[in-house]
Formats: C-alpha cells, sequence, structure tokens
C-alpha cells in the first residue's frame, strides 16, 4: 500500500493566519482527498484533490477558506486560511485507487489554532 | 443529516467482554468499510464486505452486511486493551468516501 508523509505533524498557528498542509506519496496514485476531523468526531471530507485543475469541494467547504493544489499524481498541499480558533482540528490526507477501494491515510496534522 | 449513523457512539468495557458496534443507513451501498483509527494516527482499513448477508471474520472481529445493504455490524469476541481505538464504518457514494459517525471503544484491563 502507498506510504504517505503528510507535514506537519502538528502546529500551533495565531488567528488570522494561514497554514499549508503538505501530503507527499510514495507513488502515483488516483484519488487524493483532504478529511477533517474535530475533536472526538469522526471524519468529515472536505475536498477531492484533482491532477492538475481544481478541486472538488464539498458543501460547507470553500476555495477561499481551504485552497488546495495537486500539481502531480504523487503531491497535494491544502491550505487553512485565516485561522480561526473553529478552524482546530486533525486534517487528514488520504490516497485511493478508484471508487470502492480502499483509502490509505497520512497520520494527519493537528492543527490547534489560538 | 449523516448517512452513516453507528451506535453506540462510546462504549467503555472490561477486557473478556463481547461487543456489537452497529453502522445503518436508508441508503443502499455497493459496499461498506471498516476502519480502526488509533490516536495520532490516520483510520486503517480493516475490512470491505461487498455480497448483502456476507459475513467476515478477522481473529476476533465479525463483520456483516445487512441484506438489503443498507446496514453492517462489527461484533468483538473476548475484547483486549489493544482492540481501543476509534470504529468507523465508511461507504462509497459515487466517488467520495464518507464516514460513519464513529464509536470510540475503551477497553479495560
Amino acid at each position: 500500500s502507498a506510504v504517505i508523509s503528510q507535514k506537519p505533524s502538528r502546529d500551533i498557528c495565531q488567528r488570522g493566519t494561514s497554514l499549508t498542509i503538505q501530503c507527499q506519496v510514495d507513488s502515483q496514485v488516483t484519488m487524493m482527498f483532504w478529511y477533517r476531523q474535530q475533536p472526538g468526531q469522526s471524519l468529515t471530507l472536505i475536498a477531492t484533490a484533482n491532477q492538475g485543475s481544481e478541486a472538488t469541494y464539498e458543501s460547507g467547504f470553500v476555495i477561499d477558506k481551504f485552497p488546495i493544489s495537486r500539481p502531480n499524481l504523487t503531491f497535494s498541499t491544502l491550505t487553512v486560511s485565516n485561522m480561526s480558533p473553529e478552524d482546530s482540528s486533525i486534517y487528514l490526507c488520504s490516497v485511493g485507487s478508484g471508487p470502492n477501494s480502499p483509502l490509505h491515510f497520512g497520520n494527519g496534522t493537528r492543527l490547534t489554532v489560538t | 443529516t449523516q448517512l452513516l449513523e453507528q451506535s453506540p457512539q462510546f462504549l467503555s468495557i472490561q477486557e473478556g467482554e463481547n461487543l456489537t458496534v452497529y453502522c445503518n443507513s436508508s441508503s443502499v451501498f455497493s459496499s461498506l468499510q471498516w476502519y480502526r483509527q488509533e490516536p495520532g494516527e490516520g483510520p486503517v482499513l480493516l475490512v470491505t464486505v461487498v455480497t448483502g448477508g456476507e459475513v467476515k471474520k478477522l481473529k476476533r472481529l465479525t463483520f456483516q452486511f445487512g441484506d438489503a445493504r443498507k446496514d453492517s455490524s462489527l461484533h468483538i469476541t473476548a475484547a483486549q486493551p489493544g482492540d481501543t481505538g476509534l470504529y468507523l464504518c465508511a461507504g462509497w457514494v459515487t466517488d467520495k468516501l464518507i464516514f460513519g459517525t464513529g464509536t470510540r471503544l475503551q477497553v479495560f484491563p
């Protein structure tokens, strides 16, 4: 299975600033997704990262707040912009080979906004 | 409205006890997956169930897919502290994986 490296693993940021999270995969993958996991909660899909084109965002998430890049089949970034304490969460990158396939996850980025 | 509802939300038991976690939906899924997540890590796939009525066993864990493919259950026999974690069911909706509400299991020695 794919090995996924996510950076940073954790960060503490001040409100109003932005943080970019990187996701590097050791092999080319078809699908890449970004999820958010609020404290004590399940995973919520933020967006599908599309290679070479704009990401597909889920209801409640917008590009201005969570810009995503995916320049190739092994790398993606998620930026959390103009942060507020409500953005404090774990952000997870995941990859898959196609619909109905298993997803493989990075270890996540634990973000705390003060 | 959450597409996949899990129950119970929390479960705290003693080592050796049995337990069942339920995953329910009003929608039909072509398959359902179960993941376990431990602190500081991403979820890891335990099993995929595909056929209605299917039963899969993974050591002490037994997974069942409902006949109508709208629900699934996870049964753990003789739970151990190593089973502690967040259990998540998940289903594909077109080209994205949606997770259930989650069940947090704590097994005490």
